[in-house]
């Protein structure tokens, strides 16, 4: 299998721009996981799907910040417009259904808004 | 509100040593307990779970759980500096929930 693929794997934009970011979960996991990694904050949960249905998106810092999900295969977060302070690294996990199941991380996508 | 704790670190040991990073957590309906590496500037990968009180081995690596205490940690023997990296805590809950992740702890392995 191919893992948790993730695109862009760097992105430097200027303050604000949109920024997309993209997620391939691996194939046959129905949970997908959004989260963004700072030094101060450590590991933080922005968002997570179901089914492709958004479960809980309280940690989402802001408005400017969106997450979809249009199938099984595909997910997207948006930041627009972007800032400085939402230079991170953001991480998409998936994993099947159930309890005590594994959460499998992408490679992570390097976002520095200038 | 569901937490984990660790040291942040540094923990530094030396190379041939046991390295001992220890977790614990808020919730006592905690059902499953992960332990991920994470190496800087890469992304967190499993290397132990455990899901019931005791000693869980697999090569190198040792997880104990004791649910009593809310506690959980991971040994690591015969440490090698490439055992260098930051180490996540992680618990699970019932239902589909997200994993709650601990700020990690930083190992050094001094050679």
């Amino acid at each position: 299998d191919a893992g948790v693929i993730q695109s862009p794997r760097h992105e430097v934009t200027e303050m604000g721009q949109e920024v997309t970011l993209r997620c391939k979960p691996i194939s046959g996991h129905n949970s997908l996981f959004w989260y963004r990694q700072t030094m101060m904050r450590g590991l933080e949960l922005l968002i997570y799907f179901n089914n492709n249905v958004p479960i809980d998106d309280s940690g989402m810092p802001e408005d400017r910040f969106s997450a979809k999900m249009p199938n099984a295969s595909f997910s997207t977060l948006k930041i627009q417009p972007s800032e400085p302070r939402d230079s991170a690294v953001y991480f998409c996990a998936s994993r099947t259904a159930g309890r005590g199941e594994t959460q499998y991380f992408g490679p992570g996508t390097r976002l520095l808004v200038l | 509100q569901k937490e984990v704790e660790q040291n942040s670190g540094p923990l530094s040991v030396p190379e041939g040593a046991i390295a001992s990073l220890n977790c614990t957590y808020s919730d006592r309906v905690s059902q499953s307990f992960f332990w991920y590496r994470q190496y800087s500037g890469k992304s967190p990968e499993l290397i132990m779970s455990i899901y019931s009180n005791g000693d869980k081995e697999d090569g190198r690596f040792t997880a104990q759980l004791n649910k009593a205490s809310q506690y959980v940690s991971l040994l690591i023997r015969d440490s090698q500096p490439s055992d260098s990296a930051t180490y996540l805590c992680a618990v699970g809950y019932s239902g589909n929930t997200p994993l709650v992740f601990g700020k990690g702890t930083r190992l050094s392995v001094i050679a």
